[in-house]
């Protein structure tokens, strides 16, 4: 059936450092890629999506390319702020198009002054 | 525009007993959403209604778990009898229409602890 790992969290990064999760996927046909972020006290918030392969998804500085080939959609951010520290989780939408979302585990990150 | 609002916030009971949460989705919106996440890991979906149609139960614990969405706006998710695993934050979603093209809108979710 369709999943996604993430890679294992916490990461603890300092303030203005390079971020990169890890997110690869298995599925069957061609789904949509998201990204999803839960701040502290707060309920689940799209970030990005992107829909087809080679889509670039971005958002406040985030981003994330839907890569096929390697049935990957790795989350970027050139310079990370204390205001990002959440937890990130990397979802596709099934097969059937119901809208229905499969998610992976999730990733804390921590960002330090 | 108001959010999805979701009832209570947390809850503790003890295994055996039963529970309600509720749901209110957006307004004008067609799809909503039950998922179900673990302490741990992502969200799982328990079951998807269109309308007051349901569109996607197979992960639906039935012989423990119902919703209901009566008249196509909002919905409850119940528990009969609860037991330990079900500790869980319980997240409602909704969108305009069913489809990965549509938004998907999370409620706060309600956090339940059975002892």
């Amino acid at each position: 059936g369709n999943s996604v790992t993430q890679m294992e969290g916490p990461v603890t990064l300092s303030e203005e450092a390079f971020l990169t999760i890890n997110c690869t996927y298995t599925a069957t046909g061609y789904p949509s890629l998201f990204w999803y972020v839960q701040y502290p006290g707060e309920g689940l918030q799209l970030l990005l999506k992107a829909t087809k392969a080679d889509d670039k998804g971005s958002n406040k500085g985030f981003e994330a390319t839907y890569r096929k080939e390697t049935t990957s959609f790795h989350l970027e951010k050139g310079s990370v702020q204390v205001s990002d520290s959440a937890v990130y989780f990397c979802a596709l939408s099934d097969s059937g198009n119901t809208g229905k979302l499969i998610f992976g585990q999730g990733t804390t990150l921590q960002v330090k002054p | 525009e108001a959010g999805v609002a979701q009832s209570p916030r947390y809850k503790i009971i003890e295994k055996r007993q039963s529970v309600a949460f509720w749901c209110n989705p957006i307004s004008g919106h067609a799809t909503l959403y039950w998922y179900q996440q673990i302490l741990g890991q992502g969200p799982k979906l328990l079951i998807q209604f269109q309308n007051n149609g349901v569109v996607d139960d197979s992960q639906l614990p039935k012989d423990r778990f119902s919703a209901e969405r009566l008249k196509g706006v909002d919905s409850t998710l119940k528990i009969q009898p609860a037991k330990l695993e079900d500790s869980a934050v319980y997240l409602c979603a909704s969108s305009y229409r069913e489809g990965a093209s549509y938004e998907q809108y999370f409620g706060p979710g309600t956090r339940l602890t059975v002892t």
